[in-house]
């Protein structure tokens, strides 16, 4: 899996949307972009996932740019909860030899 | 709903010292990784296991060697701990959606390894 470049950090605060940016210039025509995030002291959890066309399900949406060269989680909602660290992977499709986890984007939510 | 399960969640060795963390999956999944992170780290693949019956090597499995016992379990070993390997150790299990593009691994809580 190529590298993805994500901010180290970003505030927001409680109830309003969130945009998590990332940046895969590198990415090929079958890579998928996965997301993940990690709470406080707990394993990863899957998030949302891609190929071209924006997605949505009932913890975020993923807006992809038509170039593929970059996209967008979007947290509609903030909570506290929310606060986590989040994961951009480009992943090859169809391999099961896992993922390559950046250091993500630390998300801070002010209530 | 159990997941993925390690045990232990906590453990204490002396260098030298050998140890197995273990790891259970019950949604039968054929994939399994070993992940260890390390402070304001992300993951880093040990070793995973596409499959039962076999083991591949990922980003740092020096000082490691794991076991696929069944299906279900997928162990990690340290023969003789080393300061360097303190960490924390996440389990995770995946099936990959050769439809879908998508790989979704469920991990585990983790195991806090602390090496003196």
């Amino acid at each position: 899996d190529a590298k993805t470049t994500q901010p180290n950090s970003m505030e927001s605060n409680e109830e309003e949307p969130v945009h998590l940016p990332c940046n895969h210039s590198t990415i090929s025509g079958t890579d998928y972009i996965h997301w993940y995030r990690q709470l406080p002291s707990q394993g990863p959890e899957y998030v949302i996932h891609g190929l071209t066309s924006n997605v949505n399900n009932r913890m975020a949406s993923l807006a992809i740019a038509e170039d593929r060269k970059s996209s967008t989680l979007i947290l509609h909602r903030a909570t506290l909860r929310d606060a986590a660290v989040y994961y951009c992977i480009q992943y090859s499709g169809g391999g099961a030899d896992g993922l390559t986890f950046g250091k993500g984007t630390h998300l801070i939510i002010q209530p | 709903n159990a997941g993925v399960t390690q045990t232990p969640k906590f453990q204490v060795l002396k260098t030298g010292q050998s140890m197995t963390l273990q790891c259970a999956q019950d949604m039968n999944h054929n994939s399994m990784y070993w992940y260890r992170q390390d402070p304001g780290m992300g993951l880093r693949l040990i070793y995973y296991s596409a499959s039962e019956g076999t083991t591949d090597k990922g980003e740092v499995p020096n000082g490691y060697n794991v076991s696929r016992l069944n299906k279900r379990e997928f162990s990690l070993r340290l023969e003789s701990a080393a300061p360097s390997q303190t960490s924390v150790y996440f389990c995770a299990s995946s099936e990959v959606g050769f439809l879908t593009g998508a790989n979704v691994l469920t991990f585990g809580a983790g195991s806090r390894l602390t090496v003196l």
